[in-house]
């Protein structure tokens, strides 16, 4: 089957702009995660949706992240405006319902503001 | 919500000896313990996982113990390979709510 994924690929901004990622999840996933892994930490959980509900974005800096995931399908995550510290690789990860049961894991996209 | 730590955060070990990596959780309703493997650059991936009606799964080479009255769970790599070097991480899960929280991470280094 065809995996999770995500574009760009890598990304350079500036503080202060903005920039969107882009998730494809596992056809037939309910369940898709948004994860921010700043350098040498663990993934940090941003947003969880089931099919197009929110399930939990209770570390998700509302200020300036969104995403939303349309159609309960693809999803996007927008920061805006972007600053220093959120230099990190993007993840998203797709799971076929909720709860106990594999994540699969895109590329991720390579976030860096200077 | 769930906290998930994870120790040591690094590990060196020579090839062929056993790595173990240990994790605790806080919230007694989990019920599900995946491990992921990321390699440099790349996405984390599944290497095993455990369901809390039982306490131990063995996958070849990898282990994984759950002590649920404890709330902790173990990964045992034995005879390690230098292709075993990665940072591995530990998660724990209540079914039906699905907050997929993961540990620190290990790097685990394995040395020729």
């Amino acid at each position: 089957e065809a995996g999770v994924a995500q574009s760009p690929r890598y990304k350079i901004i500036e503080k202060r702009q903005s920039v969107a990622f882009w998730c494809n999840p596992i056809s037939g996933h309910a369940t898709l995660y948004w994860y921010q892994q700043i350098l040498g930490q663990g993934p940090k959980l941003l947003i969880q949706f089931q099919n197009n509900g929110v399930v939990d974005d209770s570390q998700l800096p509302k200020d300036r992240f969104s995403a939303e995931r349309l159609k309960g399908v693809d999803s996007t995550l927008k920061i805006q405006p972007a600053k220093l510290e959120d230099s990190a690789v993007y993840l998203c990860a797709s799971s076929s319902d909720r709860g106990a049961t594999e994540a699969f894991f895109g590329q991720g996209t390579r976030l860096t503001v200077v | 919500g769930e906290n998930v730590e994870q120790h040591p955060s690094t590990l060196s070990v020579q090839e062929g000896d056993s790595a173990v990596i240990k994790c605790t959780y806080s919230d007694s309703a989990s019920n599900y313990f995946p491990w992921y493997k990321q390699e440099l650059g790349k996405r984390p991936q599944l290497i095993i996982d455990i369901r809390s009606n039982v306490g131990e799964k063995k996958d070849q080479r990898i282990a994984v113990t759950l002590n649920k009255t404890a709330k902790h769970f173990s990964l045992h790599i034995t005879e390690t390979q230098p292709e075993d070097s990665a940072v591995y991480f530990c998660a724990a899960i209540r079914d039906s709510w699905g907050k997929l929280q993961f540990g620190a991470g290990t790097q685990v280094v394995v040395t020729p």
